[in-house]
């Protein structure tokens, strides 16, 4: 198992610029999330998924578009990209609500 | 205020030194409580969850107190390899995390 994979590594936009990051896990599992990660300010939920079909906002979910066409995939759209958008960017899987959440390697997202 | 407290530290300790960290958390309808672990510039990964009656893996030992809303982690006969930042989650009713900031622990030779 690969597990849960992120694509790109790294990234570096213009302000402006769409992208989608990439986000894709081979355990079956129904919850998917999207956290982005700033110095001091911990972890913050953007959007989550908990099965194909289903999404929801989390805490940070202005400028972010996701989807969920399939189990094993949750892309994470960047509309226009604002500097405040610069950021580390983790997705995570989980097979249920309460269980362990497993985390991609992130993307380093630079908005110039 | 923030869902989730902890201290930054960084706390710097000995080779096996004991180390305790404490976590609160302002929702008393929270339900699940976790230890994650992050090594710099790598993801999450979880360390332990916490239960009520307290837990115990290794050389970890996590404990809840419910009444006063803090999780606690203390480690044992710190090893080098334990060096990393901790951070304290709380699920509240739903699917959502709520992260601390992290509690970075330095363990020098």
């Amino acid at each position: 198992n690969a597990g849960v994979t992120q694509t790109p590594k790294f990234q570096v936009l213009k302000t402006g610029q769409s992208m989608t990051l990439q986000c894709a896990q081979d355990m079956n599992h129904e919850y998917m999330s999207w956290y982005r990660q700033d110095p001091g300010m911990g972890l913050r939920l953007i959007h989550y998924s908990v099965g194909a079909g289903i999404t929801d906002q989390g805490e940070v979910p202005n400028g972010y578009n996701v989807s969920r066409s399939t189990t094993e995939d949750f892309p994470l759209r960047l509309l226009s990209a604002a500097p405040s958008q610069t950021s580390v960017y983790f997705c995570a899987s989980s097979y249920s609500g309460d269980d362990t959440q497993y985390f991609g390697p992130g993307t380093r997202l630079t908005v110039l | 205020r923030k869902e989730v407290e902890q201290d930054p530290g960084p706390f710097n300790v000995p080779e096996g030194a004991t180390v305790a960290f404490n976590c609160t958390y302002s929702n008393s309808a929270s339900q699940s409580f976790f230890w994650y672990r992050q090594d710099c510039r790598k993801e999450p990964k979880l360390l332990m969850s916490v239960y009520s009656s307290g837990n115990e893996d290794g050389r970890f030992t996590a404990q809840l107190n419910r009444a006063s809303q803090y999780i606690s982690l203390l480690i044992r006969d710190s090893k080098l390899s334990d060096s990393a930042t901790y951070l304290c989650v709380v699920r509240n009713s739903g699917y959502a995390l709520n992260f601390g900031k992290g509690t970075s622990l330095l363990v020098t030779p």
